[in-house]
C-alpha cells in the first residue's frame, strides 16, 4: 500500500538557519510527489510538486525539494528560515495520475528568533 | 474569484445524531475529495468523487457517505455520530493530470466536536 512517512514530528530551528524536512514514500509506480503547508486554522495550501523531468524543484516562498528515486524521498529544504514560515507541513504521493493524494502525518516546524 | 467553502466551521453535536457537513466550489473541478486530520496521522482520506453520480470509498469511510449531485458540491453525511468522529474535517477539489495539475484546492475546514 501507498504510505508517506516523515520522521519528524517536531523541528525547530533558528531564524536565518537552513531548514531540511524529511520524507519517505512508498509507491510502486511514477510517483507524484508534493509539499504542502498549513498555517494555524488554516486549510493546506500547495508548496510545490513534482511530477517528471528536473528532479530538483522550486516552489513558493523560497522553498525547494529534491526527488531522490533510488532513497525514495523527497525532502524540503530552504536556505534561510523567516519567523513566519512557522507551521504543519506536510508530504504526499498522488495515485491515479496525482489525484487521490496520501499524506504523512506531518512536521511542525518551530522558528526561534 | 473562485473558492472552496465549507460550512459550519464549527459544530457540536450528540452521539448518535446525524451530521452534514457542506462543501461547495466555483472552479467546476471534477475531483472532489473528503479528508480528517488528526494528531499524529496527518490526513486521511475519508470518501472521493471524480465526477456527477461517482462517489469511492477512501481509506476511513467507515461511518461516513457522500452523494455527489452536481459538479459544485460534497455533502460529507455522518449517520450516526461517535465520538471517534471528532476531528477537523477538510474538503478539497483538483482537476486530473493531464488536463489539470493534480493540485487539491482546500477548503478551511470544519471542526466537528461529538460529546
Amino acid at each position: 500500500a501507498q504510505s508517506v512517512t516523515q520522521p519528524d514530528i517536531h523541528i525547530t530551528v533558528s531564524e536565518g538557519a537552513s531548514l531540511e524536512l524529511r520524507c519517505n514514500y512508498s509507491y510502486g509506480a511514477t510517483p507524484y510527489l508534493f509539499w504542502y503547508v498549513q498555517s494555524p486554522g488554516q486549510g493546506l495550501q500547495l508548496l510545490l510538486k513534482y511530477f517528471s523531468g528536473d528532479t530538483l524543484v522550486q516552489g513558493i516562498k523560497g522553498f525547494e525539494a529534491e526527488f531522490k528515486r533510488s532513497q525514495s524521498s523527497f525532502n524540503l529544504r530552504k536556505p534561510s528560515v523567516h519567523w513566519s514560515d512557522a507551521a504543519e507541513y506536510f508530504c504526499a504521493v498522488g495515485m491515479e495520475y496525482g489525484n487521490k493524494l496520501v499524506f504523512g502525518a506531518g512536521t511542525i516546524l518551530r522558528v526561534k528568533s | 474569484d473562485a473558492e472552496i467553502t465549507q460550512s459550519p466551521r464549527h459544530k457540536i453535536t450528540e452521539t448518535g445524531r446525524q451530521v452534514t457537513l457542506a462543501c461547495h466550489q466555483t472552479w467546476n473541478h471534477n475531483n472532489m475529495f473528503w479528508y480528517r486530520q488528526d494528531l499524529g496521522h496527518g490526513l486521511r482520506l475519508i470518501h472521493y468523487s471524480y465526477g456527477v453520480q461517482d462517489t469511492n470509498k477512501g481509506e476511513v469511510s467507515d461511518g461516513y457517505s457522500v452523494s455527489r449531485s452536481n459538479t459544485e458540491d460534497l455533502p460529507l453525511t455522518l449517520e450516526s455520530a461517535a465520538s471517534s468522529q471528532t476531528s477537523v474535517y477538510f474538503c478539497a477539489s483538483s482537476v486530473s493530470l493531464p488536463r489539470g495539475t493534480g493540485e487539491l484546492f482546500f477548503g478551511e475546514g470544519s471542526r466537528l466536536t461529538v460529546l
